[in-house]
């Protein structure tokens, strides 16, 4: 059973850089065919695709968000993070982590970490 | 990037009726890429179809789904008290994948 857990700051300032990280037990961040994602939802609203990293590296971005993100991954430590630059007060959201399996879509969820952005 | 609007935005209804959720996008969802979710307060979505009309995994056949192209529908043919929640669409057959606003199902 594939479980996800988000870590990282639940305060961030104004214009600071967010830093959340992922870490992955029950598989492997390397093994083929998982597109592994980050998802915001602003408090009270819908939901958000940031972007993924895939098995192989590769990331992809939403357009919306491209110039301000950063995903990586640490494959020694099955963690893969989110990088998110210039915060603003519209940034506060709660942030998962979560495991896409393509056409089967997103099954796995972590629980979710609420970051602030204020000062 | 494909809209989804969703509808209603809320649904009153009581235990053992039926529901009927409505997902429309503003393009072809390309393969049927069309999932639903489920959001209870404090919990992340959960994964209820996939590709339209495809239950996973635990999923109880009470719920179903149908749907292609641009018009999609979740049915919860009897409502149970644990069915009360939030329910999303999502798109993922083109890039970025995208969410409707969902729908809130609610005791009447």
């Amino acid at each position: 059973q594939v479980q996800l857990q988000e870590s990282g700051p639940g305060l961030v300032k104004p214009s600071q850089t967010l830093s959340l990280t992922c870490t992955v037990s029950g598989g492997s961040i390397s093994s083929g065919g998982y597109y592994w994602s980050w998802i915001r939802q602003h408090p009270g609203k819908g939901l958000e695709w940031i972007g993924y990293i895939y098995y192989d590296g590769s990331t992809y971005y939403n357009p919306s968000l491209e110039s301000r993100v950063t995903i990586s991954r640490d494959t020694s430590k099955n963690q893969f993070s989110l990088k998110l630059s210039s915060v603003t007060a519209a940034d506060t959201a709660m942030y998962y982590c979560a495991r896409d399996q393509g056409a089967y879509t997103i099954e796995y969820w972590g629980q979710g970490t609420l970051v602030t952005v204020s000062s | 990037e494909i809209v989804l609007t969703q509808s209603p935005g809320t649904l009153s209804l009581s235990p053992g009726e039926r529901a009927t959720l409505s997902c429309r996008a503003s393009q072809l969802v390309s393969v049927n890429f069309l999932a639903w979710y489920q959001q209870k307060p404090g919990q992340a979505p959960r994964l209820l179809i996939y590709r339209a009309s495809s239950r996973a995994t635990g999923i109880p056949d009470r719920f179903s789904g149908s749907g292609s192209g641009t018009d999609f529908t979740l049915t919860i043919s009897r409502l149970e008290p644990e069915d009360f929640a939030v329910y999303y669409c999502q798109q993922y057959g083109s890039s970025p994948l995208t969410f409707g606003g969902g729908t809130r199902v609610e005791i009447k």
